[in-house]
Order: structure tokens, then sequence, then C-alpha cells
């Protein structure tokens, strides 16, 4: 089982959709989890932390339920601009550990 | 303004060659770190540097080979390349303290033919 599972997609929304992605971990050890963004050919970049009490940045809404050892990012209103692969990400403490990513692509 | 960056962008170069790939940071942090992305998109750990010291060293050949001349530098050395290499390579650096908060480089795109 691989420590960080994501469904890969791709997910094809219109604009001004909602769409949620879902991540599941392995390690019940994991102390802190995140949601970054890679472009197309590009770096990933941190999107946003996510806590037990679930967190909001704007459009964005990220949940952890340390129960399920699940994550998940909802964004709301979809602009073009959010077309992207979203990688979960959990750090076990020693190193952090990345899943394959869920490719986006949002519509006109 | 380029807060890590990392040369070259891309790399061709033939099986059996040595290369090396630069990364440097202006951010003052003191932990480097090496991923590989490879064809499926998965972004795994190869090295961490803290203050000139390995201190992550995931299961990869001894090949590949990190070298950290100061803290604002962590260089990637590959010796005998093989197919399999071919990925893109990405720098990234953050504070000991914070090691979940990590900035990337642009990556290093190695096509080995």
């Amino acid at each position: 089982r691989k420590e960080v599972e994501q469904d890969p997609g791709p997910f094809n929304v219109p604009e001004g959709a909602t769409v949620a992605f879902n991540c599941t971990y392995s390690n019940s050890a994991s102390q802190s989890f995140f949601w970054y963004r890679q472009d197309c050919r590009k770096e990933p970049k941190l999107l946003m932390s996510v806590y037990s009490s679930g967190n909001e940045d704007g459009r964005f809404t990220a949940q952890l339920n340390r129960a399920s050892q699940y994550i998940s990012l909802l964004i709301r209103d979809s602009k073009l601009s959010d077309s992207a692969t979203y990688l979960c990400v959990v750090n076990n403490g020693n190193d952090m550990r990345f899943g394959a990513g869920t490719r986006l692509t949002v519509k006109p | 303004d380029t807060a890590v960056s990392q040369t070259p962008k891309y790399l061709v170069t033939q099986m059996g060659n040595d290369k090396s790939i630069k990364c440097e940071q202006n951010l003052g942090h003191d932990t480097m770190y090496w991923y590989k992305q490879d064809s499926k998109k998965f972004l795994k750990i190869m090295f961490s540097y803290n203050n000139k010291e390995l201190i992550i060293n995931e299961t990869v050949p001894n090949r590949f080979s990190p070298k950290s001349p100061d803290k604002a530098h962590l260089n990637l050395h590959i010796n005998s390349l093989e197919l399999g290499d071919s990925a893109v390579y990405f720098c990234a650096s953050s504070q000991a303290s914070r090691p979940d908060t990590q900035y990337f480089g642009p990556g290093t795109r190695l096509t080995v033919l």
C-alpha cells in the first residue's frame, strides 16, 4: 500500500463548479498535512496546511480526519486558473511523503 | 529574486555519462533537499542536508551523491547514468525547525538516451 494515496483523476469540471479531492495516508504517526499545487512542468508550491479542526482559505477548504487517516480539499467556484495537479503531502516527522497528485482541469 | 534556483533546466545525455545538477537557495534556510519525480508523477525524497550533514538518505543508488559546499548550495552528482534515471529532479529548502514548509526549485528535466 502506498503511504499517501490519491485519486489521480483527471477531474474535468466547468467554471464555477465545486470539486473535492480525497487523500488517505497509511502512517498513523504522521504529524502534519498539506496540500501542494503543481502546475504543468512547474515545481510544487504549498497551497495550504491541513488542521484537524478544518481550515479555509478563500475558496479552498481543507479537512483532516486523523481517525480515518483521511484528508480532503474542497474548491468552490472553480476558476480556470485552478487547473493544476493537487498533491496531498504528509509529514512523518523525518520527511515529507507526497501523493501522486490529482489532476484538475477547469473548463470555460 | 529567485528563492531556489537549479541549473540546468534541461539535461539530455547518454547512458554511462556522469552529470551534475546545481541548486542554490537565497532564503537563508539551513536544510536542503533533492527529490525525484518520475513519469508517474510520484515525488520521492532522495536526500536532505542540514548544516552540511546528510540526515536523510532514501534507498537511492550510490551513483547519486549530494554535495553541499555551503549552506546555500546542494548539488547532485550522478555517475554512470542509466535510462531509469530519466525524471525531473527538484531541489527544495526549508528551515530545520520547519521541515514541513519547503520551497522548491523549478526542476531539472533529465533525459538519458
